[in-house]
């Protein structure tokens, strides 16, 4: 597609539950990221695919966190046994591969994650 | 530990004046530097960058400093319009880095 599609947009769920988020990069973009931005806070590094390399997993806050991606297709982030302190907004993004950093980021609009 | 901060959470500025965003960091092996921009309900858009080799990259009407010394970056809009109402991200990397370090953000609002 045109951009990066994240589903859902919105989610709630009762703490306890699993939830998956769903990210589908651009096209031809190896590398994907995870990111999240709780309430007041900045965007916090999750996640990092390159390829079929192994991911960077040093971002996830904790074991319940886990996160696929087959190839340079689809990516899913699950968390488990939701926690409210997971509530955030969690934005996923895809570059051409490793250097292109920043500016070479596009994001997608997010899932914004309501745990109650 | 916040290595990229943004100490003001919102800035006000009339429309055609100049809107200064600062952004302060903490780590010295920081050498790329950038900007975003985000509205309501999209993801962050990337709007300008600079290398540590530089202290200055302008582009149009936006123009983003650095001082090494001081750990200090900082993005000029002139003039600022209303559509650059936004919530803007300073974001920081280091050679060889997987990933960006991002500040909490600066709500620019640029009153007609």
């Amino acid at each position: 597609g045109a951009g990066v599609s994240q589903s859902p947009s919105n989610k709630v769920t009762e703490k306890g539950k699993d939830v998956e988020l769903r990210c589908d990069p651009i096209s031809g973009h190896t590398a994907l990221y995870w990111y999240r931005q709780r309430l007041g806070q900045g965007l916090e590094f999750l996640i990092y695919f390159q390829g079929n390399s192994a991911p960077d997993k040093s971002g996830l806050p904790s074991d319940r966190f886990s996160a696929e991606r087959t190839g340079e297709s689809v990516s899913t982030l699950t968390i488990q046994r939701t926690q409210q302190e997971d509530s955030a907004v969690y934005l996923c993004a895809s570059s051409l591969g490793p250097g292109q950093l920043g500016d070479g980021y596009t994001f997608g609009s997010g899932t914004r994650l309501t745990v109650v | 530990d916040q290595q990229v901060k943004q100490n003001s959470p919102s800035l006000s500025v009339q429309e055609g004046r100049i809107s200064i965003l600062n952004c302060d960091y903490t780590n010295s092996m920081f050498d790329y530097f950038l900007w975003y921009k985000k509205y309501p309900a999209e993801g962050p858009t990337f709007l300008i960058s600079i290398s540590s080799i530089k202290d200055k990259n302008e582009d149009g009407r936006f123009t983003v400093f650095l001082n090494k010394s001081a750990k200090h970056l900082s993005l000029h809009i002139v003039p600022s319009q209303p559509g650059d109402s936004a919530v803007y991200f300073c974001a920081a990397s280091g050679t060889g880095a997987n990933n960006l370090f991002f500040g909490t953000g600066t709500r620019l609002t640029v009153i007609p």
